[in-house]
């Protein structure tokens, strides 16, 4: 299996430009998670789904981020507009239902100027 | 709420055991974690505990519960330098999935010749 798959690995935009992230789940895999990683705040949840609905977006830090799961095998985190203060690495994670281990992407580098 | 907490450094030889501490305030924790990030990629799931347990190892690694005083401890014995890695403590209420994982701040882990 090729794991969790994000892309942009690595994205520079301008303050008040949208950016989409996106994700592959592991196939299979019942749950999707987005985290954003600071070197201020760590690593913190900002939404999950289950079998592509939205169960916990109360991580979410403004209505200027929205997440969606159109189908089982994507996922998206749109910010916009951005702001420099969104600069962070945002990772996916998927997990089986009924198992234990949550498995993380390699995450997407965003740096808004 | 919850809360993780780590030491954000630690310094061993090669060769020597570390031993990275965490603890925990979330007294329904019931599934946790220890996470490995190695510089630009993402967070590597090494191994996890059950609540009712009070050790697992597995090769290298020894995890350490103390539920009683909420401490959870990883021991790698003979460190080496493909140690070198931010680690991450983590806690989850349901491992099946039914919520995020909260994570420490992490523990810079560096190896000394």
């Amino acid at each position: 299996d090729a794991g969790v798959i994000q892309s942009p690995r690595h994205e520079v935009t301008e303050m008040g430009q949208e950016v989409t992230l996106r994700c592959k789940p592991i196939s299979g895999h019942d749950y999707l998670f987005w985290y954003r990683q600071t070197m201020m705040r760590g690593l913190e949840l900002l939404i999950y789904f289950n079998n592509n609905v939205p169960i916990d977006d109360s991580g979410m830090p403004e209505d200027r981020f929205s997440a969606k799961m159109p189908n089982a095998s994507f996922s998206t985190l749109k910010i916009q507009p951005s702001e420099p203060r969104d600069s962070a690495v945002y990772f996916c994670a998927s997990q089986l239902a009924g198992a234990y281990e949550q498995y993380f992407g390699p995450g997407t580098r965003l740096t808004v100027t | 709420g919850e809360d993780v907490e780590q030491s954000l450094f630690l310094s061993v030889r090669e060769g020597d055991s570390s031993v990275i501490n965490c603890t925990y305030t979330d007294s329904s924790s019931t599934y946790l974690y220890w996470y490995k990030q190695e510089p630009g990629a993402g967070l590597q799931l090494l191994t996890y505990i059950f609540s009712n347990m009070d050790m697992k190892q597995d090769q290298r690694l020894t995890v350490l519960l103390n539920k009683k005083d909420k401490h959870l401890s990883l021991r790698i014995a003979d460190t080496q330098t493909g140690d070198s890695a931010i680690y991450f403590c983590a806690e989850s209420d349901s491992g099946g999935g039914a919520d995020g994982l909260t994570f420490g701040k992490g523990t810079h882990l560096i190896i000394q010749p």
